[in-house]
């Protein structure tokens, strides 16, 4: 059984650095074709690619906030990082990680996690 | 703007058909075959209904169908039911980013 859960701070200051952290079981990203990206949504808004990785450590990024995001992985640990800079009051949302399994086929997802932006 | 064109909402009675519609263009549905539809009931996440056009994962009822037409996908849901109600989203791959797109989503309402 595939899960995966989000964690990380739910407020965060103006222009500080947002880390969030993916760990997941039932599968290995190590495994070829495997995938896990992060998707956020802003409150009654539309679904937002961020980052995508690879089993292969391939990466990819949104072409819109490519400058503030880095994704890692650990392998051994099962989880995946997301980092964002510069954080604003817009990029208020909740967060999730998702497992990726082939072209826009995103089977599993976590819970999400809410992260308010504000001073 | 999202990339995929969807209807904001959509309604229709128990026991009815209704169809959501994923219009984009050659560079994404209309080029791969690589759409997927998500169901997203208030405060949870996203599930998926529907992978590459067509495709049900097990354990999603059959009343959930995908087609697709040139540059626009299609999410049907037949025999309408309360617990339907739910915001829609499609997905697709596109050659024109390094990843694939959302739509903008569409609320069902189960009049």
């Amino acid at each position: 059984q595939i899960t995966l859960k989000e964690s990380g701070p739910t407020l965060v200051k103006p222009t500080q650095t947002l880390t969030l952290t993916c760990t997941f079981s039932g599968f290995s990203l190590s495994t070829s074709g495997v995938g896990v990206g992060w998707i956020r949504q802003p409150p009654g808004k539309a679904l937002e690619w961020l980052a995508l990785i690879y089993w292969n450590d391939d990466k990819r990024y949104s072409p819109s906030l490519k400058s503030r995001l880095t994704i890692t992985k650990d392998t051994s640990k099962n989880q995946v990082v997301l980092t964002m800079t510069n954080m604003d009051p817009v990029d208020t949302a909740t967060y999730y990680c998702a497992h990726r399994l082939g072209g826009a086929l995103l089977d599993y997802w976590g819970q999400g996690t809410l992260v308010t932006v504000s001073s | 703007q999202s990339a995929l064109t969807q209807p904001a909402s959509v309604s229709g009675s128990p026991g009815q058909s209704i169809t959501i519609s994923c219009t984009g263009t050659s560079s994404d549905v209309g080029g791969y075959n690589y759409v997927s539809w998500y169901q997203q009931h208030p405060g949870k996440a996203p599930k998926l209904m529907i992978y590459e056009v067509s495709n049900r994962p097990s354990g999603v009822s059959n009343r959930f169908s995908g087609s697709k037409s040139g540059n626009t996908a299609s999410l049907t849901i037949s025999g309408l039911q309360a617990e339907d109600e739910a915001d829609y989203y499609c997905s697709s791959y596109t050659s024109s980013s390094t990843l694939e797109v959302f739509g903008g989503g569409t609320k069902l309402t189960v009049l």
